[in-house]
C-alpha cells in the first residue's frame, strides 16, 4: 500500500542551525515525490519535487529509492522558515497522498 | 494573474443539512483536484476531474459526497446530510493537465467547514 510517513510532527531549530525533515514513503511504482509548503495564514505551495532537481530558497530534497526517503534539508534555516511541510507521493494521475506533515519553528 | 478561488471561505452548518462548495480554477486549467484537511486525518485526496469528467472518485469518505464539474471550469463539491466528522478544510487545486510530474499543482485558499 502506498504510505508517506513524516516521523516528526515538530521541528524546532535555531536561525543559521541545519534543518532536515525525514520522509519515507512506500510505493510500488516508480515515485514522483514532492514537497509542499504552507506558511502561516498562506496556501499551500509547491516547495519542490524531486524530477526537478533543484534548489529551492536554500532547500534540497535527493530521491533514495534504496531507502525510501525523501528527506528535505537545509544548511542554514532562517526565521522566514517557520512553516508547516508536507511530504507528498503523487501518482500518475496527478493525486497526492500527503504526509502528516512537519511543523519548523525556526527561533533566532 | 488570478489563482484558484474557492468560496465560501467559512461555511457553518448544522448537522443533517447539505452544503455545496464552490472552486474557480486557473483559467486554462484542464486538471482539478479536490482534498480535505482534518485534525484527525491530516491532508486526504478525495477526487479528481479531467476536465468534466471524474475518473477517480475512490477517495470520497460517503455516498454523501459528490461533486461536479462544468465547462471544464467551475467545480462544486456536495456535502449530503452533513455530519460532525466533516468538518474540515475543503482544498481544491488545478493544473495545466492531469499528472504529476511538472504539472505543479496550485492550491486555492480553502473553504472552512463546520458542522454543528
Amino acid at each position: 500500500a502506498q504510505r508517506v510517513t513524516q516521523p516528526e510532527k515538530l521541528l524546532s531549530v535555531f536561525k543559521g542551525a541545519p534543518v532536515e525533515l525525514k520522509c519515507n514513503y512506500s510505493y510500488s511504482g516508480s515515485p514522483e515525490l514532492f514537497w509542499y509548503v504552507q506558511y502561516s495564514r498562506q496556501r499551500l505551495q509547491l516547495l519542490l519535487r524531486h524530477i526537478s532537481r533543484e534548489s529551492i530558497k536554500g532547500f534540497t530534497a535527493d530521491l533514495n529509492k534504496g531507502e525510501t526517503s525523501f528527506h528535505l534539508k537545509k544548511p542554514f534555516a532562517q526565521e522566514e522558515d517557520s512553516a508547516m511541510y508536507y511530504c507528498a507521493l503523487g501518482d500518475s494521475w496527478g493525486k497526492l497522498q500527503f504526509g502528516a506533515g512537519t511543523q519548523v519553528v525556526v527561533t533566532p | 494573474g488570478a489563482g484558484v478561488s474557492q468560496s465560501p471561505s467559512n461555511k457553518v452548518t448544522e448537522k443533517g443539512k447539505d452544503v455545496e462548495l464552490r472552486c474557480d480554477p486557473i483559467s486554462g486549467h484542464t486538471a482539478l483536484y479536490w482534498y480535505r484537511q482534518s485534525l484527525g486525518q491530516g491532508l486526504e485526496f478525495l477526487i479528481y476531474f479531467q476536465g468534466n469528467s471524474a475518473p477517480d472518485k475512490s477517495g470520497l469518505p460517503s455516498d454523501r459526497f459528490s461533486a461536479e464539474r462544468t465547462g471544464g471550469s467551475v467545480s462544486t463539491l456536495t456535502i449530503q446530510r452533513t455530519q460532525q466528522e466533516d468538518s474540515a478544510v475543503y482544498l481544491c487545486a488545478s493544473s495545466l493537465a492531469v499528472g504529476g510530474g511538472y504539472n505543479e499543482q496550485f492550491f486555492g485558499p480553502g473553504t472552512r467547514l463546520t458542522v454543528l
